[in-house]
């Protein structure tokens, strides 16, 4: 019943690793979004696909790159990490062709890089 | 430069009062604002729209308040209960790309 689901909830990793994190939505939203929150609680878009299109791309290291295979998911990899990742990431849907929008979140992950 | 910015000050209040939640921009044209609440651990949740030609919206026991000349909306909660402590986001988009600009939240505590 899970609205927008996003894997894993938990990540900890050392420096210069290489991660994923997984999103799925099940709302039939034709948009996704990629949100950093850092540890002064401001919420920072990443990315933004519709239809599997990328649509927003604001100012991040290209260490970051979004994937979209289908318009129900939205994964993000991190190549190298560096301790300023560090952050909750969310993952959030809407549906632009309706004009709804009300973003949906999912319940975050959040990355601790040592 | 283009700001967002709400109550820094986490709020304290009283049970049963109502409580007031700013939130100010700069250098914006919003076509509409929005309101979310974020508990601990959890993503932010959907509370309320307002769109730029609207003054006033309610629902349940929550009001925006929607005033373009000074660049401010207004988010009360009446009747508050403890289960209102959370954190209160606002939120505006300004154009067709959907790209939602957001305040820093501010912490709402309703003290039994």
């Amino acid at each position: 019943d899970t609205a927008v689901s996003q894997t894993p909830k938990y990540l900890v990793t050392q420096m210069g690793n290489d991660k994923s994190i997984k999103c799925e939505q099940n709302l039939g939203h034709d948009t996704m979004y990629w949100y950093k929150q850092d540890s002064k609680k401001f919420l920072k878009i990443m990315f933004s696909y519709n239809n599997k299109e990328l649509i927003i791309n604001e100012t991040v290291p290209n260490r970051f790159s979004p994937k979209s295979p289908d318009k129900a998911h939205l994964n993000l990899h991190i190549n190298s990490l560096e301790l300023g990742d560090s952050a909750v990431y969310f993952c959030a849907s809407d549906e632009k062709t309706r004009g709804t929008e009300t973003q949906y979140f999912g319940p975050g992950t959040r990355l601790l890089v040592l | 430069s283009q700001k967002i910015e709400q109550n820094s000050e986490a709020l304290n209040i009283q049970e049963g009062k109502t409580a007031t939640l700013t939130c100010n921009y700069t250098n914006y044209s919003p076509a509409y604002l929005q309101w979310y609440r974020q508990d601990p651990g959890r993503g932010p949740v959907f509370l309320l729209l307002i769109r730029e030609n609207e003054k006033e919206k309610r629902k349940e026991r929550l009001k925006v308040t929607f005033d373009t000349t000074l660049k401010q909306s207004l988010f009360h909660i009446t009747a508050s209960q403890p289960a209102d402590s959370a954190t209160y986001l606002c939120a505006l988009s300004t154009g067709n790309n959907r790209k939602l600009i957001w305040g820093l939240g501010t912490s709402l505590a309703v003290n039994p």
